[in-house]
């Protein structure tokens, strides 16, 4: 069964560093999302994109947030400098097509910036 | 804006007794309903999900939903509670904008099962 895959599954990184995180959607998918989930509290959404730009973004996806559909397969999640308050378990997830409601998750990689 | 609320952060039931856990929901226009699992160490897996078709929804795992517009709630039930139901679930609104389909999710309720 086609699943979205994540990577890296854990990622620490020092307080002003980048990060990239990886994902992999379902290979005939064509929207793209990025959600976080800080311990202990909701899943939240940073941002959508199709068609190669950002149909939406939230509050929290800020200058030091971009994403990126370098190739056919990759979607990425970057964050320019770290805060200590981006330590979160960041969910990538993609759907079909517009009329397809289902938006598939994938493991998550859990960052935590020391 | 949409939002959800899951009432109990914990629920815990004994192995064969009746799960519920329960979803409001708030949307100012009809809204796509949803509700995910997340067994430890995994992504979040759709249960089931209503979209505007039949009020009652069954999922996979025997869990069905209903969703009430008169009480804006879309209450997850399982008869029949198993070992392996134990998880957070996620209840989650969301409406079609330009094809996008951005969830709302509600903060979750993790389910334990006593044997």
């Amino acid at each position: 069964e086609p699943e979205v895959t994540q990577t890296p599954s854990h990622q620490v990184t020092q307080m002003g560093q980048e990060v990239i995180l990886r994902c992999v959607p379902i290979s005939n998918h064509l929207y793209f999302y990025w959600y976080r989930q800080i311990l202990g509290q909701k899943v939240e959404f940073l941002v959508s994109f199709y068609n190669n730009e950002i149909s939406e973004k939230s509050e929290i996806f800020d200058d030091q947030f971009s994403v990126e559909r370098p190739d056919g397969s990759n979607f990425t999640l970057k964050i320019r400098s770290t805060k200590l308050e981006d330590s979160a378990m960041y969910f990538c997830a993609s759907k079909k097509g517009v009329t397809n409601t289902e938006a598939f998750f994938g493991q998550g990689t859990r960052l935590t910036v020391v | 804006a949409q939002s959800v609320t899951q009432l109990g952060s914990h629920v815990s039931v004994s192995e064969g007794a009746l799960v519920l856990l329960r979803c409001n929901y708030s949307s100012s226009v009809p809204p796509y309903l949803f509700w995910y699992v997340q067994y430890p160490n995994q992504g979040l897996q759709l249960l089931l999900k209503y979209t505007s078709a039949a009020t009652l929804v069954k999922g996979i795992n025997g869990f069905e939903a209903e969703f009430k517009k008169s009480e804006t709630s879309f209450h997850l039930t399982k008869p029949s509670a198993h070992m392996s139901d134990a998880a957070e679930y996620f209840c989650a609104v969301s409406r079609l904008i330009q094809g996008a389909q951005k969830l709302v999710f509600g903060q979750g309720t993790r389910l334990t099962i006593n044997p």
